[in-house]
């Protein structure tokens, strides 16, 4: 079990927008690390998505969009398509045992 | 454009020790900018971050697998390896190895992200 927290799947029609909690603690989000998002789609490597709450790489749509509240972070798609069905992951780096980088559980987005 | 390529046996024994190396082109893995990583999945489960370095030999580890866990570097070869001890049926996966990139802070290790991936290798444990 993560200390990331990730609903296991959220779902939503084509044109809705839809969100993905990831729910962190004081021994990651809430000390100040960033969080970074990567899209995995069926049978393929993740990929970076968002970095540092709220910047995309070159190349990912502006339908995607991060941001923090406390020691929680979300993901917004909005304008929902078929080809964002994918599985999501939210990661950052915890302080406790050390330190480790962390991912959350993922979470399965279905577009209806 | 920088790609990775994991390689190495696609089935172990149990109690064995897994080898992976993960190729780089297109860029130098002595480059100060990057660290360099791996990540696994186990079949049908999520990502589990393994272990993060530095060209210069720096390494961080999952504290759940520091003991079984080796990762080392060959500049020479614009490579990086993965070692896992004593395996079991439980570190059946996809391995990963990733580049680790930064935005800020880039002096802190630990807000560097994984930027670029490899396709992945799937391995088994079985007899």
């Amino acid at each position: 079990q993560s200390v990331l927290t990730q609903p296991p799947s959220v779902s939503g029609a084509p044109g809705q927008r839809v969100t993905i909690p990831c729910a962190g603690s004081s021994s990651n989000i809430g000390a100040g690390y960033d969080v970074h998002w990567y899209q995995q789609l069926p049978g393929t490597a993740p990929k970076l998505l968002v970095y540092s709450y709220i910047n995309r790489p070159s190349g990912v749509s502006d339908r995607f969009s991060g941001s923090k509240s406390g020691t929680s972070a979300s993901l917004a798609i909005t304008g929902l398509q078929a080809e964002d069905e994918a599985d999501y992951y939210c990661q950052s780096y915890d302080s406790s045992l050390g330190g480790f980088w962390v991912f959350g559980g993922g979470t399965k987005l279905t577009v209806l | 454009q920088l790609q990775l390529q994991e390689s190495g046996p696609g089935l172990v024994k149990p109690s064995e020790t897994l080898s992976l190396t993960c190729s780089v082109s297109g860029g130098s893995i002595s480059s100060r900018s990057y660290y360099w990583g791996w990540i696994r999945q186990p079949p049908g489960k999520g990502l589990e971050w393994i272990g993060t370095m530095y060209y210069s030999g720096s390494t961080y580890y999952n504290p759940s697998l520091k003991s079984r866990v080796t990762m080392s570097v060959d500049t020479s070869k614009n490579q990086f390896s993965l070692r896992l001890t004593s395996v079991t049926a439980a570190d059946t996966a996809v391995y990963y190895c990733a580049r680790l990139g930064c935005s800020t802070a880039c002096y802190f290790y630990y807000y560097y992200y994984m930027d670029v991936w490899g396709k992945g290798t799937t391995v088994t444990v079985s007899s």
